[in-house]
């Protein structure tokens, strides 16, 4: 079975400018998930959609990022205009709805921004 | 916020069993207990849960107290490979929200 694939791996950049990651959930899964793990620290969960609807986006910078998924499958996460304190790794995850909470993660975009 | 307390740290031999401890003092009813572990450079991975009895699966055994305020994964026979960052979490079924805590470093010295 094909797990959460992720893009892209690494990614740097200046301050202020934008960056985009993107996510490819395993197949049938509702639920997909954004966590932000900054170094030594554990994820925190940025934004959870159910299909293409937000279920919880309560730890969300709106006023710099955003999230979208669009067709309920596919997602991407993006940051405009970044600052240092976003360098992190973005990691995407996904599962079923309700019947099974185990969640399958992808390998992450680690960000840096300089 | 995390609802759970781990060390920070463990050692562990190889081959030797690592016994994981972790509280969970306010969990209600109706909330499981959940371990996921992290490899480094990898996402987390996730190990067992439980509700109120004691699990077991091929990864590890889930030991939780009768009072459900305190949870231990024990890894029977340590590698190595298991040497990471393990998180208990406590955990809505069907809530589908997953909050890490900082999670415990564990090493598998040889």
């Amino acid at each position: 079975e094909a797990g959460v694939a992720q893009s892209p791996r690494y990614k740097i950049i200046e301050k202020r400018q934008s960056v985009a990651f993107w996510c490819n959930p395993i197949s049938g899964h509702a639920t997909l998930y954004w966590y932000q793990q900054i170094l030594g620290q554990g994820p925190k969960l940025l934004i959870q959609f159910q299909n293409n609807g937000v279920v919880d986006d309560s730890q969300l910078p709106k006023d710099r990022f955003s999230a979208e998924r669009l067709k309920g499958v596919d997602s991407t996460l993006k940051i405009q205009p970044a600052k240092l304190e976003d360098s992190a790794v973005y990691l995407c995850a996904s599962s079923f709805w309700a019947m099974n909470t185990e969640a399958f993660f992808g390998q992450g975009t680690r960000l840096t921004v300089v | 916020d995390a609802k759970t307390t781990q060390p920070p740290s463990m050692d562990c031999a190889e081959g030797r069993a690592a016994n994981l401890p972790c509280n969970h003092s306010t969990i209600s009813g109706n909330e499981y207990v959940y371990w996921y572990r992290q490899i480094h450079s990898q996402g987390p991975q996730y190990i067992i849960h439980g509700l109120k009895n004691n699990e077991t699966n091929e990864m590890a055994s889930l030991i939780i107290t009768e009072d459900r305020k305190s949870s231990t994964l024990i890894l029977p026979h340590a590698t190595l490979r298991d040497t990471a960052v393990y998180y208990c979490i406590v955990n809505i079924q069907g809530a589908q929200k997953l909050v890490f805590g900082q999670g415990t470093r564990l090493t598998i010295n040889p």
